[in-house]
């Protein structure tokens, strides 16, 4: 079967400027994530997904990222505007349901600058 | 204090080596136990769930103590290709928490 599918692989911006992580979760998994890893760390949850419902995103920072799942498979997460302390990598993952293991896509690199 | 915990490391080992990694955890609510391992800039990716009686998948075998609250995962026989970093998970509730994960080079 085909993976989660993430792009871009990278992306270089310039603080203050917007950027957009698309992901397409494994075909049939109705559970979508996207997790934000630092250097040296394990992946943090930002947002969960059950189809297009966002059902936790209580650690996204809203006032200047926000996320959708408009048909309840693919996936957009948004940073506007970008800062230093963004540069991580951005992982999407995706899972049967609630209590199946993650599958991971394998992340967007982010360096602002 | 966090909800999973494991030493950094790094682990330096030779070939052929047995190496454990212990993981713990706060909540003991949580209801399911995974190790992941992370290559280098990849993906984490599934070593393999921990069942309350342990489970074995070859040079891999976890163990979970629910009275002690920790988790574990032995390797025996390393080999190079084992280095990698190991992740501990818990689900709590409807979300994975991820262990800041435990770096294990495996030399040669």
């Amino acid at each position: 079967e085909a993976g989660v599918v993430q792009s871009p692989r990278y992306k270089i911006i310039e603080k203050k400027q917007p950027v957009a992580f698309w992901c397409n979760p494994i075909s049939g998994h109705n559970t979508l994530y996207w997790y934000l890893q630092n250097l040296g760390q394990g992946p943090e949850l930002l947002i969960r997904y059950e189809n297009e419902e966002a059902v936790d995103d209580s650690q996204l920072p809203k006032d200047r990222f926000s996320a959708e799942r408009l048909k309840g498979v693919d996936s957009t997460l948004k940073i506007q505007p970008a800062e230093l302390g963004d540069s991580a990598v951005y992982l999407c993952a995706s899972s049967l349901d609630l209590y199946s293991p993650l599958h991971f896509g394998n992340g967007t690199r982010l360096t602002v600058t | 204090r966090k909800e999973v915990e494991q030493d950094p490391g790094p682990f330096n080992v030779p070939e052929g080596a047995t190496v454990a990694f212990n993981c713990t955890y706060s909540n003991s609510a949580s209801q399911s136990f995974f190790w992941y391992r992370q290559d280098c800039r990849k993906e984490p990716k599934l070593l393999m769930s921990v069942y309350s009686s342990g489970n074995e998948d070859g040079r891999f075998t976890a163990q979970l103590n629910r009275a002690s609250q920790y988790i574990s995962l032995l390797i025996r026989d390393s080999k190079l290709s084992d280095s990698a970093t190991y992740l501990c998970v818990g689900l709590y509730g409807q979300n994975f928490v991820f262990g800041p994960g435990t770096r294990l080079s495996v030399l040669p």
